[in-house]
């Protein structure tokens, strides 16, 4: 079975730095998805990120970009000049690409918190 | 954008009550999925289904039904609630099995 795993289970980042969220999972396949997602207090969960695993290219989307090492089976997020509304819980994911019965793994958080 | 909605932010019900959590979806997604969240836990598939009245069990479905009897409502019904059944409850849509997911607010409950 898929698992994922998330080393540090709380963070602090001072506004305006550059912080990196670990995430290392464990599977044989060799296609799969791989997600970032954010949980803002008391607010939705939304996508931060997604990498298909056959793409060597790391995803970016403006601050947020991911450093992907297939070998090495490690999905790190890199959030550039942080802000005030990163605080979050930020959740890594990832899914089989022949899903079966369970569509996405979750890891279990790393509580950021941006400090002014 | 999408837009997914769950029927109460809190809840508050007594061992041994039904309990009904319902989520609803305005993006015509095939697929819908139902979570808990507890802290130190992550996220942890309860059930899923991809399609009308089809369901699948997820890694911790003891405890649970669901019911999808339409594509936009997907049901989340605990037969007897107990305690260890408090936890944060989190729907979710997306096109495909493979797609991006889409969250709802979530619910609270809490089993007294």
């Amino acid at each position: 079975a898929q698992t994922v795993t998330q080393s540090q289970p709380e963070m602090s980042v001072q506004e305006a730095e550059t912080v990196t969220l670990s995430c290392t999972y464990d599977t044989s396949e060799n296609n799969y998805y791989l997600f970032w997602y954010k949980q803002p207090p008391s607010r939705q969960m939304i996508l931060v990120i997604r990498q298909e695993a056959y793409k060597q290219q790391n995803a970016t989307e403006n601050r947020f970009s991911v450093n992907f090492q297939k070998a090495a089976k490690s999905f790190s997020l890199k959030i550039s000049d942080s802000q005030l509304g990163d605080t979050a819980m930020y959740f890594c994911a990832f899914m089989n690409s022949f899903s079966g019965n369970t569509p996405l793994v979750f890891g279990k958080g790393t509580r950021l918190s941006v400090i002014a | 954008d999408v837009k997914v909605t769950q029927s109460s932010r809190y809840l508050v019900k007594r061992t041994g009550e039904k309990v009904f959590l319902e989520c609803v979806q305005d993006m015509d997604h095939e697929n819908m999925f139902w979570y808990r969240q507890d802290p130190g836990l992550g996220l942890r598939l309860i059930y899923f289904s991809y399609d009308v009245k089809m369901k699948e069990k997820g890694d911790i479905p003891e405890g649970y039904s669901v019911s999808r009897e339409k594509k936009e409502r997907f049901s989340l019904i605990l037969e007897s609630a107990s305690t260890n059944q408090t936890s944060m409850y989190l729907c979710a849509t997306a096109t495909g099995i493979q797609e991006t997911q889409y969250f709802g607010p979530g619910t609270r409950l809490l089993v007294l």
